[in-house]
């Protein structure tokens, strides 16, 4: 079945350093994959979109990249402040009518400061 | 803009009553979703509607209902209540263009406690 997966251990970085947070796909080939931020009681936040035939996006201190042939994507918070900290969500999405999308289940970041 | 809404915040039930969670969303967005989230277990479609008068199931649809007789609201409904059905349920909405991609706008949650 299609599946997401994000690394399920938190993440624990100090501040000024650059997180790193995975998200692998299989028996999935996604048109787009988006990443979430969520803080604790909250709803889901919509932070970037990555296309299949993009290699990377930025925006500001985030960047992602989408690589098919790993079928992964990487997010990147560059310089890392205390108030990054939040479970970070990946959701891949198909192309035309296909709307549903698939979720990760978030990785945990806390940032040290 | 409210963005998209959600009442109650907090609710707890007893097993076997009903209630119907509210979401409305004022973006004029085609597409709108209820979701449940579990602690460790992601976040689950229950049912989504791509138009006023369309909806349809998702993967986890059993014990709930929905409707959508207006483009700003999608109330879901609980019948029946049982623990298992306790859990945050979000609701979204997303423009639904022919782009292919859907960004979702997520309301603040209800938190559901059925005892």
């Amino acid at each position: 079945s299609q599946k997401i997966e994000q690394n399920s251990e938190a993440l624990n970085i100090q501040e000024g350093k650059t997180a790193t947070l995975t998200c692998n796909y299989t028996n999935y080939s996604p048109a787009y994959l988006q990443w979430y931020r969520q803080d604790p009681g909250r709803g889901p936040v919509f932070l970037l979109l990555i296309r299949e035939n993009e290699k990377e996006k930025r925006k500001e201190r985030l960047k992602v990249t989408f690589d098919t042939t790993l079928k992964q994507s990487l997010f990147h918070i560059t310089a890392s402040q205390p108030a990054d900290s939040a479970t970070y969500l990946c959701a891949a999405g198909g192309a035309g009518n296909n709307r549903k999308l698939i979720w990760g289940l978030g990785t945990s970041l806390a940032v040290n400061p | 803009n409210a963005g998209v809404t959600q009442t109650p915040k907090f609710r707890i039930l007893k097993i076997g009553q009903s209630m119907t969670l509210q979401c409305a969303q004022d973006m004029n967005h085609n597409y709108m979703y209820w979701y449940r989230q579990d602690p460790g277990m992601g976040l689950k479609l229950i049912y989504y509607s791509v138009g006023a008068g369309i909806t349809d199931k998702g993967e986890v649809p059993n014990g709930y209902n929905v409707s959508r007789s207006t483009t700003e609201d999608f109330p879901l409904r609980l019948e029946l209540a049982a623990p298992s059905q306790t859990s945050v349920y979000f609701c979204a909405s997303s423009t639904g263009t022919s782009l292919g991609t859907d960004t979702q706008y997520f309301g603040p949650g209800t938190r559901l406690t059925v005892l």
